[in-house]
């Protein structure tokens, strides 16, 4: 049974500092992995999304990375902002487009 | 392109007492969901909708839990009666269909104290 872990759990940073959070998942066989950021009292956006084929996705600050056979993924956010305060969840599919999540990162950056 | 619906935004109800929630997904997105999350913890699948039938509800408390589809637009999640381990965030998700890679729009979910 897949199981998906992130780590840490919460995280508070200076701003302007380059961040990594971790996203570990117990079974290798996934199609692509994603990551969504959640604000308080919202639903989810997602953020990236990388193919089980790719290494790497960029989306402006932000870099996700992938290494199947190690089960784990990492979240690169650079130069961090207070505005990228949120919870990060990592999610990979199963049964063809259901999500297992992770327990999420809860980030603050303070000024 | 508007976004996923969900209402209400909160609800505050006893034990034992009844609560539904309505969604109502992107428009031509034929694939509805409904997540339970528990505060601290991940989104977990409680129901899946492919135009209005059920295509997975193996997570779904059946003893308190039902949701329905019909027409195959809005959606509506039901408990009766509630307990205090209830008490979670009910996100409603759709996408254009079923596939590795499709994308999903959530909405902002519906917050539920049960007291």
């Amino acid at each position: 049974k897949q199981e998906v872990t992130q780590i840490p759990a919460a995280l508070s940073v200076p701003e302007g500092e380059n961040l990594v959070l971790n996203c570990s998942f117990t079974d290798s066989a996934i199609y692509n992995l994603q990551w969504f950021r959640q604000d308080p009292g919202k639903g989810l956006t997602s953020l990236l999304l990388i193919q089980s084929s790719q290494r790497e996705q960029t989306s402006g600050r932000l870099n996700a990375s992938l290494d199947k056979s190690s089960g784990r993924s990492t979240l690169y956010i650079a130069a961090s902002q207070p505005g990228d305060s949120a919870t990060y969840l990592c999610a990979v599919p199963y049964n063809t487009d259901k999500l297992i999540f992770g327990t999420g990162t809860r980030l603050q950056v303070f000024p | 392109e508007a976004g996923v619906a969900q209402s209400p935004r909160y609800k505050i109800i006893e034990k034992r007492q009844s609560v539904a929630f309505w969604c109502n997904p992107i428009s031509g997105h034929a694939t509805l969901y409904w997540y339970q999350q528990i505060l601290g913890q991940g989104p977990k699948l409680l129901i899946q909708f492919q135009n209005n039938g059920v295509v997975d509800d193996s997570q779904l408390p059946k003893d308190r839990f039902s949701a329905e589809r019909l027409k195959g637009v809005d959606s509506t999640l039901k408990i009766q009666p509630a307990k205090l381990e209830d008490s979670a965030v009910y996100l409603c998700a759709s996408s254009l269909g079923r596939g590795w890679g499709v994308g999903y729009t959530f909405g902002s979910g519906t917050r539920l104290t049960v007291v």
